[in-house]
Order: C-alpha cells, then structure tokens, then sequence
C-alpha cells in the first residue's frame, strides 16, 4: 500500500520569499507523484506530474518539484511566491499498477502568502 | 474545452433522505474517478469506472453507496438514508484512460442535517 505524507499542515511566507512544501511518500513499488492546489470553494487543479524521466518537474505558475527516490520525496517549490498562491496544495501518489490507479492523497499544505 | 462539470455545486439534505450527485466528465475521457473531501478524513478515493464498469466498489464507504455510470459519460453516485457523518464535498475526476492524469471537478458540497 502506499501513503503521502505532508510534513507541514500551514505554511505562511511573505510575498516574493521562496517557499518549499514538504511531501515524503511511501511504497513498495515503483511510483508516479502529482501536486495538486485548491483554491477555496473550488476542486482540485494539477500543478505538475512525474511520471518518469527527469527528477526535476517544472509545473504552472512557476513551481517545480524534484523527485528524490532515495529520501521518497516529491517537495515543491518556488522561488518567489505572489498573493495569489495562497491556497492549499496536496501531494498525490499512485502506481497504475495491479491498482485502481487511484491517488492517495497527502492531507494538504495551506500555504498563506502575507504582503 | 469544457472540464469536468458537477451537479448540484450545493446539496443540502435532512438525515434519512436520499440524493444523487452527478458527475460529467470531460468528453473522451474514459475513465472517472469519485472521492470524498472531508475535513476529518482529507481526501478518499471512493470508486472508479473504466467505461461504464467499477471493477472494485471496496472503496464506497458503506452499502448505502452507489455509483453507475452509463454510455461511458455521465456518472451519478447515488447515497441512500443519508447521515451526518456523509457530509462533505464530493468530487469528480476523469481521465483520458486509466493511468493518465486525473482533471477535477469543482465539486458537490453535500450538507445532512
């Protein structure tokens, strides 16, 4: 089976600082690892995939994350954050194999971005 | 083009009623997935369809869940004598087939009172 863990439940930065969300996951098998953010009231939207090939993925909104299989981790980041990212973000894994190719989620990251 | 829409964006229901959520996915996609966001649960994984077949229901919380799907479209998730403990928003993901990325609904909030 496997489980995301996001290390922190609330992040607040200031407007224009970097910003690194923390997400570890576990498995045994090989695995394929999504961010996604919510913005209030609305679902979920995909900020960025790996599926295979490069470790380092450049989503929308200039995030990117980089996938380490040694630490099982997926952290996000950007280097400079804007008002607008304030929302939640969640880590997502899932492994298409012998599976319902569902994702099993994180329990989100509220990040709060202060002017 | 048009995303993954969902009906009612609000539900509000009394206890023991029952209520029918839908779901329509983005066209082509033959894949759709429901889950439940809830504020003590997070996000669960509740049932998936390949086509109009749900291959594992083992996800649906409880026998008053159902789900079907028809024509390879629209889905509706059905919840029968409905509890307190069902409130929560339920969202809707399809896929362009199975194993490809998930494209959210926007969600249907769904209040028991």
């Amino acid at each position: 089976a496997q489980s995301v863990t996001q290390l922190d439940s609330q992040v607040p930065v200031f407007e224009e600082a970097p910003v690194e969300l923390r997400c570890n996951y576990s498995s045994s098998v090989s695995v394929y690892l999504f961010w996604y953010v919510q913005y209030p009231n609305q679902g979920l939207q995909l900020l960025l995939k790996y599926l295979s090939g490069s470790t380092l993925v450049k989503g929308i909104n200039g995030f990117e994350a980089e996938f380490n299989k040694s630490q099982t981790s997926f952290h996000l980041r950007k280097p400079s954050v804007h008002i607008s990212d304030t929302a939640e973000y969640f880590c997502a894994v899932t492994t298409y194999e012998g599976s319902q190719g569902n994702l099993i989620f994180g329990k989100g990251t509220k990040l709060s971005v202060k002017p | 083009g048009a995303g993954v829409s969902q009906s009612p964006s609000n539900k509000v229901t009394e206890k023991g009623k029952d209520v029918e959520l839908r779901c329509d996915p983005i066209s082509g996609h033959t894949a759709l997935y429901w889950y439940r966001q809830s504020l003590g649960q997070g996000l669960e994984f509740l049932i998936y369809f390949q086509g109009n077949s749900a291959p594992d229901k083992s996800g649906l919380p409880s026998d008053r869940f159902s789900a079907e799907r028809t024509g390879g479209s629209v889905s509706t998730l059905t919840i029968q004598r409905t509890q307190q403990e069902d409130s929560a928003v339920y969202l809707c993901a399809s896929s362009l087939i199975f194993g490809y990325e998930q494209y959210f609904g926007p969600g249907t909030r769904l209040t028991v009172t």
